[in-house]
């Protein structure tokens, strides 16, 4: 079945630092892609997303690049900040209607200053 | 606009007891869903629907149950509360044309089942 396989946290930097966040998919046909972030203590919010092969989504300094021959979606920030600590989640539909919107388990970013 | 709402924030049961989790939004989404989060697991889907009196399954439907009778409200009811369904639930919607991918979520409800 689908699935979304995200590298393991946590993921510890230190403020200005550059971020990746490896993002893998199985999935059959062409399904679009997203990134969730979620602050301590709060639900989801979506962050960015791509819906066809070699899209880039990008919001508040994070980019991610939609890559069919490698299926992954990986997240990028060139100078993170304190405030994107955060747990950030990737997933995809698969091009179906009325489909599940299927998680990754999470990578846990933590920023120092 | 207040957005997805959920209540309540916690709730203690005791293994055998039922409750009602309450969701409503006022955007007036036609796509709702339920999913629960667990420690390692990311978030997996209970129950969803396309629009008032049209719910369907998910990955984890079992001890769960929903109705949708208006386009604003989705209760998540659990019918026996087991200690196995101690987790954090969030409830999301979105219209359906952006459905199921960019969702809204809900603050989410802390429930732990002694």
């Amino acid at each position: 079945g689908d699935s979304v396989t995200q590298m393991e946290g946590p993921v510890t930097l230190s403020e200005e630092a550059c971020l990746t966040i490896n993002c893998t998919y199985t999935a059959t046909g062409y399904p679009s892609l997203f990134w969730y972030v979620q602050y301590p203590g709060e639900g989801l919010q979506l962050l960015l997303k791509a819906t066809k092969a070699d899209d880039k989504g990008s919001n508040k300094g994070f980019e991610a690049t939609y890559r069919k021959e490698t299926t992954s979606f990986h997240l990028e920030k060139g100078s993170v900040q304190v405030s994107d600590s955060a747990v950030y989640f990737c997933a995809l539909t698969p091009n179906q209607a009325g489909t599940a919107l299927i998680f990754g388990k999470g990578t846990t970013l933590s920023v120092s200053s | 606009n207040a957005g997805v709402t959920q209540t309540p924030k916690f709730q203690v049961l005791k293994t055998g007891q039922s409750m009602t989790l309450q969701c409503a939004q006022d955007m007036n989404h036609e796509y709702m869903s339920w999913y629960r989060q667990d420690p390692g697991m990311g978030l997996r889907l209970i129950h969803y629907s396309v629009g008032a009196g049209i719910t369907d399954q998910g990955e984890v439907p079992n001890g769960y149950n929903v109705s949708r009778s208006t386009t604003e409200d989705f209760p998540l009811r659990l019918l026996s509360a087991a200690p196995s369904q101690t987790s954090v639930y969030f409830c999301a919607s979105s219209y359906m044309d952006s459905a199921p991918g960019a969702q809204y979520f809900g603050p989410g409800t802390r429930l732990t089942v002694l």
